[in-house]
């Protein structure tokens, strides 16, 4: 059971946008930045998303983040069928010690 | 940037392993760094984080008491101890840099396998 939660699949079709929640509580995501993450089968995962809306060079802007609350979303525009991977969602939780959380991760279907 | 773990293989359940993560291409001792594994079929975990300067060590709580994370910045390389090792550690294990501000692990190795069993 992932502090944070995220939906097991989403699917859209070519070109369509969708997005993917992520919901946690006030001792991660409400106080702490949160940060998305790729993982394309069979790869490592990639920094998509961090300081909830910042993206690393060479990402391109169909990708946003956005964040209100102890919740998050990931945005992505213009599905195209490359972007199928999953994705997680990830920030620093403090409720005890400082714990480094995932989400339980999302597999994006491109239809 | 570049991260290349090693050190991954079989061992006996209580056994024990232990994983380097070679750096390169950024200046290692300004950032934090981070070790994350993902089980056959399932998703991240994290596992540990070691400041850049190895003041402080951050565990899950799965692994507390048994991993041990350190590093050595002369080397630019950071290394995860694992003892008294059971079959969930089974996993691909992956090193991780820490962004400037801790907010996100912005590059990742390509990971090397433990496996755990008799």
């Amino acid at each position: 059971q992932s502090v944070l939660t995220q939906p097991p699949s989403v699917s859209a079709a070519p070109g369509q946008t969708v997005t993917i929640p992520c919901s946690g509580s006030r001792s991660n995501i409400g106080s702490n930045y949160i940060s998305w993450y790729q993982q394309l089968p069979g790869t490592a995962p990639k920094l998509l998303i961090y300081e909830d809306h910042r993206r690393p060079s060479g990402i391109p802007d169909r990708f946003s983040g956005s964040k209100s609350g102890t919740s998050a979303t990931l945005g992505i525009t213009g599905l195209q069928t490359g972007d199928e991977a999953d994705y997680y969602c990830g920030t620093w939780d403090s409720t005890l010690s400082a714990v480094w959380v995932f989400g339980g991760g999302t597999k994006l279907t491109v239809l | 940037v570049q991260l290349v773990e090693s050190g991954g293989g079989v061992v006996q359940p209580g056994g024990s392993l232990r994983l380097s993560c070679a750096a390169s291409g950024f200046t290692f001792s300004n950032f934090g760094m981070h070790w994350v594994r993902q089980a056959p079929g399932r998703g991240l975990e994290w596992v540990a984080f070691i400041r850049r300067d190895g003041s402080n060590k951050y565990y899950a709580d799965s692994v507390k008491g048994r991993f041990t994370i350190s590093r050595d910045n002369s080397k630019n390389t950071v290394s995860l101890q694992m003892s008294t090792l059971r079959a969930d550690d089974t996993a691909v294990y992956y090193c991780a840099k820490s962004t400037m501000t801790s907010s996100g692990l912005d590059y990742w190795g390509q990971g090397t396998l433990v496996t755990v069993s008799s």
